[in-house]
């Protein structure tokens, strides 16, 4: 069955240093991947998409992730994290071909903290 | 509307009652998701409308759990005889298209909370 692992549950990094956010996904073939946001009391936010093409993708807030086929892996950057960057993260993937549907697999996600 | 609306945005309940959560989705958006989060976990698919039928229900954890788009627009995610252990955030979102390329780029609700006592 497919399956994303986000290994790290929490996360605390002081402001200005970078971050990264590991994910692995389970998969026979390359899924799409996604990149998601969620602050308290809000929904969702797509950060940042991956499904075909150049494997450094760059999205919103100064985000990036790196995918690796090897590894299957899709990892989540940021050179300099700021204080409103303080959020839960979430890795997903969708299922390419004819199960193309907004239907995603998510990870349990990553509580990231920023500290001053 | 501008964005994904959903009310009631909490819920609290007794155990064994009836409970309705409403979803409206952006304008033109022909395909609705309805995933369930609960704490600590990453949201969970339930099910998927394309226009007004449901195209994959394979999420509904059971027979207590439905949920209609009978316009084609808002949808209405029904709980019978709710359980302590349906306390979740329930998360709508809504896409462009059903399927296909883009398909899946969603845009998601700040969700209905319910607490079941």
């Amino acid at each position: 069955a497919q399956s994303v692992t986000q290994p790290d549950i929490h996360i605390t990094v002081s402001e200005g240093a970078s971050l990264e956010l590991r994910c692995n996904y389970s998969y026979g073939a390359t899924p799409y991947l996604f990149w998601y946001v969620q602050s308290p009391g809000q929904g969702l936010q797509l950060l940042l998409k991956y499904f075909s093409g150049d494997t450094l993708v760059q999205g919103i807030k100064g985000f990036e992730a790196e995918f690796k086929r090897s590894q299957s892996s899709f990892n989540l950057r940021k050179p300099s994290v700021h204080w409103s960057d303080a959020a839960e993260y979430f890795c997903a993937v969708g299922l390419p071909g004819s199960s193309n549907t907004g239907k995603l697999i998510f990870g349990q996600g990553t509580t990231l903290q920023v500290k001053p | 509307g501008a964005g994904v609306s959903q009310t009631p945005s909490n819920k609290v309940t007794e155990k064994g009652k009836y409970v309705e959560l409403r979803c409206d989705p952006i304008s033109g958006h022909t395909a609705l998701y309805w995933y369930r989060q609960s704490l600590g976990q990453g949201p969970e698919f339930l099910i998927y409308f394309q226009g007004t039928g449901a195209a994959d229900d394979s999420g509904l954890p059971n027979d207590r759990f439905f949920a209609v788009r009978p316009e084609g627009s808002v949808s209405t995610l029904k709980i019978q005889r709710t359980e302590r252990g349906d306390s979740a955030v329930y998360l709508c979102a809504s896409s462009l298209i059903g399927t296909g390329y883009g398909a899946n780029v969603l845009t998601f609700g700040a969700g209905s909370r319910l607490t079941v006592l």
